[in-house]
């Protein structure tokens, strides 16, 4: 699977959107762009995915760069709530699922 | 409703001691995985499994054994050669041959006594 990398952290006031960037420059072309949060002692929650298209979801919007060596999740309005750490991965799908690894992910601080 | 559980939810060790953190899921999903998370670092994978008998180690299986003899079980042991198990662990399950993500449990926490 793909490396991907993430910056440690980023701020976002809250009511604003908070736009997080994920690198996977080495990612395949069978390869699916997912991110995930997680909230401080518990398992990751899964936002959104996608493999080269723009997806949107009732959570956020995902966008995926012509050349799949980045993408960008967006949170429209962040809340309170959303403070977390937020992870990209990619992983081959339409597989025998592979190796899935995660790295450090981005800790995103919601602020009033 | 389906889902990942695993068990405890805390588990303390002493030292020299074989723990056993136990991971079932009802989704009827190919592929398991185990995860170590240190304090304030991301997700490092342990071992995983694409199919029922067979599994391959992740980046830090050492000190790690699991087993896949039931599809919707996915045991790891954490033996007395890891020197540092204290940690949270999850386990994730996927289904195969799909782009579904994965689905994780709640974590166990280990702590050595």
């Amino acid at each position: 699977d793909a490396k991907t990398t993430q910056p440690t952290s980023m701020d976002c006031a809250e009511g604003r959107a908070a736009n997080l960037p994920c690198n996977h420059s080495t990612i395949s072309g069978n390869e699916y762009v997912y991110w995930y949060r997680q909230i401080h002692s518990q398992g990751p929650q899964y936002i959104i995915h996608g493999l080269k298209n723009n997806e949107t979801n009732e959570m956020a919007s995902l966008i995926i760069t012509e050349d799949r060596k980045s993408s960008t999740l967006i949170l429209p309005h962040a809340t309170l709530r959303d403070t977390a750490v937020y992870y990209c991965i990619v992983r081959v799908a339409n597989t025998n699922a592979g190796k899935s690894t995660f790295g450090d992910g981005t800790t995103l601080t919601v602020k009033p | 409703d389906g889902g990942i559980t695993q068990s405890p939810k805390y588990l303390f060790r002493k030292e020299g001691q074989n723990v056993t953190l136990s991971c079932e899921q009802n989704l009827n999903h190919d592929a398991m995985y185990w995860y170590r998370q240190d304090p304030g670092q991301g997700l490092r994978l342990i071992y995983y499994s694409q199919i029922v008998n067979d599994f391959q180690k992740g980046d830090i299986a050492e000190g790690y054994s699991v087993s896949r003899e039931k599809k919707e079980s996915f045991p790891l042991t954490v033996t007395s050669a890891q020197k540092n198990p204290t940690a949270f662990y999850l386990c994730a399950s996927v289904r195969g041959g799909s782009n579904q993500p994965q689905h994780f449990g709640d974590g166990t926490r280990l702590s050595i006594l």
